[in-house]
């Protein structure tokens, strides 16, 4: 069956990156874009934007734009997303859930169990 | 950035009682509207898609309408397993974006 499954909680210190993974399977990767998504706080959701596998195309949220980098590799059918220059603000459960681009590009049918990274020094 | 506006915050339901949740887009988003059920400690189902298509294996008590700007979920007849956050998401424009989240619960 479909499952993505990300990385570890992670405990970072204020100013560093952190780079988490989404690894895909039960399904044909490139078939289906990856988004992130943040949620704070126990409760509000953040679209942080998605990224194409089969092209490597991206699309960020504005908000976003300077603190995450998305990207996949296509061999292991794994995602990633680096967040940098990390502050309080960022400690979060962070999520990867996929989408058909050409169907329904915002309709987020399956999702990873989450990762919480957590920023104090 | 389209805000989407969620209410109630939050419900308390008697088991078998018809709630329902409702969620104001500030600009008509065509019913490119989701919702998703979410229970603690774990990630966000799809229930509805393009404001009223149920998703595979989501119990037919379940149901999405709206159009425009303003756009609702309904549970018909309360279940002990429906307890738990629900957010709408639109898909209208990028960036998508959430509502505030309704937290329901049994009475």
């Amino acid at each position: 069956q479909v499952k993505l499954l990300q990385s570890g909680a992670a405990l970072v210190k204020p100013g560093d990156s952190v780079k988490m993974s989404c690894k895909a399977s039960g399904y044909t990767f490139t078939d289906y874009i990856i988004h992130w998504v943040k949620q704070s706080h126990g409760k509000s959701l953040e679209w942080i934007g998605y990224i194409n596998p089969y092209s490597g195309g991206t699309n960020y949220n504005e908000k976003f734009k300077s603190k995450a980098t998305l990207t996949v590799d296509k061999s292991s059918s794994t995602a990633y997303m680096e967040f940098s220059r990390l502050t309080s603000e960022d400690s979060a459960i962070y999520y990867c859930a996929r989408s058909n681009y050409y169907s329904s590009f915002y309709v987020m049918d399956a999702w990873g169990q989450g990762a919480s990274v957590t920023v104090s020094s | 950035d389209i805000q989407m506006t969620q209410s109630p915050a939050s419900l308390s339901a008697s088991l078998g009682e018809t709630v329902s949740i409702e969620c104001l887009a500030s600009e008509d988003i065509y019913s490119y509207l989701a919702w998703y059920q979410q229970k603690p400690g774990k990630s966000p189902q799809l229930l509805i898609y393009a404001a009223n298509r149920l998703q595979d294996g989501v119990p037919s008590r379940f149901s999405g309408s709206g159009s425009g700007t303003q756009y609702s979920l309904k549970i018909s007849g309360m279940q002990p397993e429906d307890e738990g956050d629900y957010f709408c998401l639109q898909g209208s424009k990028f960036p998508l974006t959430f509502g505030s989240g309704t937290k329901l619960e049994i009475k």
